[in-house]
């Protein structure tokens, strides 16, 4: 069964340091998600691409985020410098078809712990 | 801006009995609606999805979802509840359409009472 695949599932990093996530979504799909979720609460949306177009990133902060999807399949996820507040559980998802009607895949995630 | 509220944090049921998942939306426009099931530290689990026609879906589990449009709420349920269905349960929108966003709620832990 196809699946999406991230790395690393965990990463400890001190904080004003740089890093970075990466994934690879389900083959042929177009859409790729980027979500943070903090323990307890639901995922927030950072970036949306399509293929390797970004159609929604108002939620990620541009001063120490960015992702890329150079390509249109694998994706990075960087954080520079991190802050404290940062540590969370990142996921990636990915969907296929262009109507919105597919449901989302998602890996399983990669847990960041700022110290 | 789309919204999803789970009103309830925490549900509790014994195993066997019927358990309910509350989920009310906004969005504009026809709703895409999703299930999603997490397990501690790892990614979401789809479980359902509400796109047009029966109100009634089912799903993975034996899980099913009624959307009631009038309601604006998709509650997910399950006549029996399983031990193993205990976890974190998550109901999302999406506006019709393409490239729109997929809104999460904050989510409802399961727990199933032996």
């Amino acid at each position: 069964e196809a699946e999406v695949a991230q790395s690393p599932r965990y990463k400890i990093t001190e904080k004003s340091q740089a890093v970075a996530f990466w994934c690879d979504p389900i083959s042929g799909h177009a859409t790729l998600y980027w979500y943070r979720q903090i323990l307890g609460q639901g995922p927030e949306l950072l970036v949306q691409f399509q293929d390797e177009s970004v159609v929604d990133d108002s939620q990620l902060p541009k001063d120490r985020f960015s992702a890329e999807r150079l390509k249109g399949v694998d994706s990075t996820l960087k954080i520079q410098p991190a802050e404290l507040g940062d540590s969370a559980m990142y996921l990636c998802a990915s969907s296929g078809g262009d109507l919105g009607n597919t449901e989302a895949f998602f890996g399983q995630g990669t847990r960041l712990t700022v110290v | 801006a789309q919204s999803v509220a789970q009103p309830e944090d925490q549900v509790n049921v014994a195993e066997g009995n019927p358990l309910t998942v509350k989920c009310t939306y906004s969005v504009s426009g026809n709703p895409y609606l999703f299930w999603y099931v997490q397990y501690p530290n790892r990614g979401l689990q789809f479980l359902l999805k509400y796109i047009t026609g029966d109100n009634l879906v089912k799903g993975s589990y034996g899980f099913e979802a009624e959307f009631n449009k009038s309601q604006t709420s998709f509650h997910l349920k399950k006549p029996s509840a399983l031990v193993s269905d205990s976890a974190l349960y998550f109901c999302a929108v999406r506006a019709s359409g393409s490239a729109r966003q997929l809104t999460f709620g904050s989510g409802t832990q399961l727990t199933v009472l032996p």
